[in-house]
């Protein structure tokens, strides 16, 4: 299996460009998350979705939007990229939601905004 | 407000023991986790503690206790593969993961 599958896994995009981010899980998780990683800061939650349909905004979720349209597949877009928003970015996901244990991770996207 | 305190960064020789410490302080509390973190690569599982003792796990342990907000993780007979960034997060009374910026581990031979 392959897990959780992030990509792009490298980007760069220029102030004012839009993209978006896939992540797909095989593992049939209800739960799935977007974080961000800066250096000197934890993760922090950006938005989620307990399940296919349903998205809600975590910590950090301004200038970010999402999707679930599958089960599989949780996509993060950026409408109009800030240098602010160069950073790693880990999908995530769980069976049950963060207290039912761990959360399983993908490889991580790493975007730089120019 | 909701913090979470670890060393930025700690040296070990390879074959000893380290002990990574991680002090929180969330609203609420519904467990503490530990997760490793090699450069460029995913954060992976290690522990979950959501009551106060010492849980082993092979050469890994991890210590809670909730009345004094506070966790360690235990790493024994140290090896060159456990260099790594150890991440410590506290789960609040909403079910959300407040996560500190991680201790990174240097193992010197």
């Amino acid at each position: 299996n392959a897990g959780v599958t992030q990509t792009p896994k490298f980007r760069v995009l220029k102030t004012g460009q839009s993209m978006t981010l896939l992540c797909a899980q095989d593992m049939n998780h209800e739960y799935m998350y977007w974080y961000r990683q800066d250096p000197g800061m934890g993760l922090r939650l950006i938005h989620y979705s307990v399940g296919e349909g349903t998205t809600a905004k975590g910590e950090v979720p301004d200038g970010y939007n999402v999707s679930r349209l599958k089960k599989q597949n949780f996509l993060l877009g950026l409408e109009s990229a800030a240098p602010s928003q160069t950073s790693v970015y880990f999908c995530a996901s769980s069976y049950g939601g963060t207290a039912s244990g761990e959360l399983f991770f993908g490889e991580g996207s790493r975007l730089t905004v120019l | 407000g909701q913090n979470i305190d670890q060393p930025t960064e700690m040296t070990a020789t390879e074959g000893a023991i380290v002990q990574i410490n991680c002090t929180y302080q969330t609203s609420g509390f519904n467990g503490l986790f530990w997760y490793q973190q090699h450069a460029g690569e995913a954060p992976t599982f290690l522990s979950y503690n959501v009551l106060d003792g010492l849980e082993e796990k092979g050469r890994f342990s991890s210590f809670l206790s909730r009345s004094k907000g506070y966790s360690y993780l235990l790493l024994k007979e140290l090896q060159m593969k456990d260099s790594a960034s150890y991440l410590c997060a506290s789960m609040d009374s909403n079910y959300q993961l407040i996560w500190g910026a991680g201790t990174k581990l240097i193992i010197k031979p």
